[in-house]
């Protein structure tokens, strides 16, 4: 059965402040998800990751990938207000076209 | 705005009662997905269509239901309701069958309370 862990749960931190949102999971896959969410709205999309060593960026996000170490990272630059929101990994399960979730990691940034 | 229409938004029901909530793809997307959000259980995968056809199933409970129809929107049938079945519910499409690397585009949920 495919796990997937994120951590932390929960992390507050100071505007331009630098942090790593980490993903572990259990089985093999190469094709993982990061999404944003706002409390009560939908679930946006962040980056696709489709490789060993795929890194995307967009603004003060880097999300990266390694397959051998089924580890993703969500890096986060000198911190703003607006990046506050929870964040979800997920990964594909390609025999069933599902995609397995973490629980989510709370982002809360201060002024 | 993600191009996928959910309706209702909020809806209210007893427990025993049966809704439907209805799903929108995005234009030219062939599969919708069902997930279930609630605090104890976090995002599970429900179902997915593609094309009109079944293509996976995921922790949903023999009281739920659904199906996608030929003009592609999408509708989840929840019955014999209970009060853990309240959850947001999402539906979220993508243009192909598999998850080979597109972006599965979610709409803004219903919110679903069983008093």
């Amino acid at each position: 059965e495919l796990k997937v862990e994120q951590n932390p749960l929960f992390l507050s931190m100071q505007e331009g402040k630098n942090y790593t949102i980490y993903c572990n999971y259990s089985t093999t896959s190469d094709r993982l998800y990061w999404y944003r969410q706002d409390p009560g709205k939908s679930l946006e999309s962040l980056f696709v990751l489709l490789s060993n060593g795929a890194v995307k960026q967009e603004g003060r996000l880097m999300a990266s990938l390694d397959t051998k170490a089924r580890l993703s990272t969500l890096h986060i630059t000198a911190a703003v207000h607006d990046l506050s929101a929870t964040y979800f990994c997920a990964v594909a399960m390609d025999s069933n076209y599902q995609l397995i979730w973490g629980a989510g990691t709370k982002l809360i940034i201060k002024p | 705005d993600s191009g996928v229409t959910q309706t209702p938004k909020h809806l209210i029901t007893a427990t025993g009662q049966r809704v439907t909530l209805r799903c929108s793809p995005r234009s030219g997307d062939l599969s919708v997905y069902w997930y279930q959000q609630s605090l104890d259980q976090g995002l599970q995968f429900l179902i997915h269509y593609y094309n009109g056809e079944e293509r996976a199933k995921g922790n949903i409970l023999e009281r739920f239901s659904a199906q996608q129809f030929p003009d592609l929107h999408s509708e989840l049938n929840l019955s014999s309701l209970e009060l853990g079945d309240s959850a947001l519910y999402f539906c979220a499409s993508s243009p192909w069958g598999g998850l080979s690397g597109n972006t599965i585009y979610f709409g803004e949920g219903s919110w679903l309370t069983v008093v």
